[in-house]
């Protein structure tokens, strides 16, 4: 399979504590994108990524997240001092730019519950 | 990014056409209009975008009005694999990168 992979799948943690999530793109996608999902509502933007340069973050993107992509492959997302709200889907995408408009592919999702 | 309108649901039998309106009705003349769709406990898919003449391709059709203020997604024979979250989006799409603005969609029942 060469979409776009999430893992872990499922986490839960305690309030408080730091989880980290990892995306791989498809191999010679060089954006991608991170989203929060909750029950009920569509995705929210969450950062951006053009390689390894972080070209958008939305205000969203509190100073609790961090998201790097050293090498410009794969991306992690990190959340420090976990807060009951932050609980939600977390999904990434990645396309090919191509010099104009360019398709989403979206990974299966990363959900966080946070106790 | 305009602003788009969806009903919250509806409802169709398998095997029968469906059509997901969407309303945008402030969307400039540069902004695209793109579906996605979110099947369940899976992230969204692509189905198809267009701006100004109607689109077709293998999964849907896209129908946008004279005006463009309005759109309609067409699915020419439903299936119960086609029960999902369909989502309406319109941006602008000019080459450089956009986050996708997701409202709440329309949540597509089929019935067997």
């Amino acid at each position: 399979d060469t979409g776009v992979s999430q893992n872990p799948r499922h986490k839960i943690t305690k309030r408080g504590q730091n989880v980290t999530f990892r995306c791989d793109p498809i191999s010679e996608h060089n954006r991608l994108y991170w989203y929060r999902q909750t029950l009920g509502q569509g995705p929210e933007f969450l950062t951006y990524f053009q390689n390894e340069a972080q070209l958008e973050k939305s205000r969203l993107l509190s100073d609790r997240f961090s998201a790097e992509r050293p090498k410009g492959s794969f991306s992690t997302l990190e959340i420090q001092r976990t807060e009951q709200g932050d609980s939600a889907m977390y999904l990434c995408a990645s396309s090919l730019a191509a010099g104009g408009w360019d398709e989403q592919f979206f990974g299966p999702g990363t959900r966080l519950t946070v106790l | 990014d305009a602003k788009t309108t969806q009903p919250n649901s509806m409802e169709s039998n398998e095997e029968e056409p469906v059509h997901l309106p969407c309303n945008h009705s402030t969307i400039s003349g540069t902004d695209y209009i793109h579906w996605y769709r979110q099947l369940p406990s899976q992230g969204p898919e692509y189905v198809i975008h267009g701006l100004t003449s109607n689109v077709n391709n293998r999964m849907a059709s896209l129908a946008i009005a004279e005006d463009r203020k309005s759109s309609t997604l067409i699915l020419h024979r439903a299936t119960l694999r086609d029960a999902a979250v369909y989502y309406c989006i319109s941006m602008y799409s000019g080459g450089g990168a956009d986050g996708l603005t997701f409202g709440k969609g329309t949540h597509l029942i089929i019935q067997p």
